[in-house]
């Protein structure tokens, strides 16, 4: 079965903290890929990164990173000097090769960054 | 560069009343699939197409309706609506087979009263 979880259901931090958005997975699939996409207050779906399985490599982007862990079924993404504009609710997705392209999601973790 | 279009942006609908929403993709995406957004509960996938002619069920298809006569185009049909359908939806196409983001359209707000 396949299954995306996201525990944090709300997160506050003020504004420049460090904070860490967990995301855990469940596939029995060797071939998947991992997803975050950021909903701002705007309402649009957002794309902000796309893992495979084959790749553990850690990423960075500006202030943002993602820590791969497939020991674990983990798809961390931390933001680095969190600012205002982060606030959003940040969704972690997975796909399968096995099943097309279709797309899980987490429930969301809404992350609200305080000046 | 359009993306993905999705119509109306918000719409009001009286229970027992029919409506189509509308999307349409310009990036010759196989993979399209329609989900509904409802607070605590992430994206939950109603139905989805994998290329003109082809369909299928997702999560929660029950009181909607699909279909895909071209690439380009895939509209969600409420057939009866209910209150338990007011939702934001959105629209999303991406290739099939391949890694591949989603790509989704910017959502319809649907209340029904």
């Amino acid at each position: 079965a396949q299954k995306v979880t996201q525990a944090q259901t709300e997160i506050s931090v003020v504004e420049k903290e460090d904070v860490t958005l967990d995301c855990v997975y469940e596939t029995r699939d060797t071939t998947y890929y991992l997803f975050w996409y950021k909903q701002p207050p705007s309402g649009e779906l957002v794309f902000l990164i796309r893992r495979n399985s084959f790749d553990e490599q850690n990423e960075i982007s500006g202030r943002y990173s993602w820590n791969f862990q497939k020991s674990t079924s983990s798809f961390n993404f931390t933001i680095t000097a969190s600012q205002v504009v982060d606030s959003a609710v940040y969704f972690c997705a997975l796909s399968q090769r096995n099943t097309g392209n279709q797309f899980y999601f987490g429930t969301g973790t809404s992350l609200t960054v305080i000046p | 560069n359009a993306g993905v279009t999705q119509t109306p942006k918000f719409q009001v609908l009286k229970t027992g009343q029919s409506m189509t929403l509308q999307c349409a993709q310009d990036m010759n995406h196989e993979y399209m699939s329609w989900y509904r957004q409802d607070p605590g509960m992430g994206l939950r996938l109603i139905h989805y197409s994998v290329g003109a002619g082809i369909t299928d069920q997702g999560e929660v298809p029950n009181g909607y309706n699909v279909s895909r006569s071209t690439t380009e185009d895939f509209p969600l049909r409420l057939l009866s609506a209910a209150p338990s359908q007011t939702s934001v939806y959105f629209c999303a196409s991406s290739y099939f087979l391949r890694a591949s983001e989603a790509f989704f359209g910017q959502g319809t707000r649907l209340t029904v009263v």
